[in-house]
């Protein structure tokens, strides 16, 4: 069964453009949830989607959208990029029917120059 | 002040010890609680999942939930270099609510 792929793995982005990141969950996970790690900060959770609805938020500008399609695939953007931005973004997803265990792509990795 | 709290470490012990890792947190609300594990470049992989109180033994590792305390550990028993890795603990209100996770703590197993 294939993971969590997430896409680009590596990108380099100058402040004010804007970047969009790529996820296709485990087949059959309707969940879609993107993390910002940091060193200083850790996993910071920027939003959920379930079934194309946006399901919880986090505390994070709106600069930071997503969304989600109807095969599960989802998509998050990052728009006018500050050098704050530079971290590892993270998709997991998880089954509707399961406890809500989360599964981790390996990541987008974003520097802001 | 974080709702989970946990030491970064680094935590550096020699193959064969036994390892504490330790969270704390603030939201009494908690009722799963989840070890992750991330190698390097990699993504965090889930280790460990625990509903409300109580241990959780699989092979060498154990997790325990103290709630009163609002107080997780994980244990792993005779430690190995390919344990060297950042241990994340996470915890979760509800089914469908959002996972929040500690720092992490970076582990490194000597051989």
């Amino acid at each position: 069964k294939a993971g969590v792929t997430q896409t680009p793995r590596y990108l380099i982005k100058t402040r004010g453009q804007q970047v969009t990141l790529s996820c296709s969950p485990i087949s059959g996970h309707r969940s879609v949830s993107w993390y910002q790690q940091t060193p200083g900060q850790g996993l910071q959770f920027l939003f959920e989607y379930f079934s194309e609805t946006q399901r919880n938020k986090g505390n994070f500008p709106g600069r930071f959208s997503g969304r989600q399609f109807s095969n599960s695939r989802s998509e998050m953007n990052v728009s006018t990029l500050e050098l704050g931005d530079s971290a590892l973004y993270l998709c997991a997803s998880s089954h509707p029917t399961g406890s809500g265990e989360l599964f981790f792509g390996e990541g987008s990795r974003l520097t802001v120059l | 002040q974080k709702e989970v709290e946990q030491d970064p470490g680094p935590l550096s012990v020699p193959e064969g010890a036994i390892v504490s890792l330790n969270c704390t947190y603030s939201n009494s609300a908690f009722q799963y609680f989840m070890w992750y594990r991330q190698y390097s470049r990699k993504g965090p992989e889930l280790l460990m999942y625990t509903y409300s109180s109580g241990n959780k033994e699989d092979g060498r590792f154990t997790a325990q939930v103290d709630k009163s305390s609002k107080y997780i550990s994980l244990f792993i028993r005779d430690s190995q270099p390919s344990d060297s890795a950042t241990y994340l603990c996470a915890m979760r209100i509800g089914g469908y609510q959002k996972v929040t996770f500690g720092t992490g703590t970076k582990l490194q197993v000597i051989p």
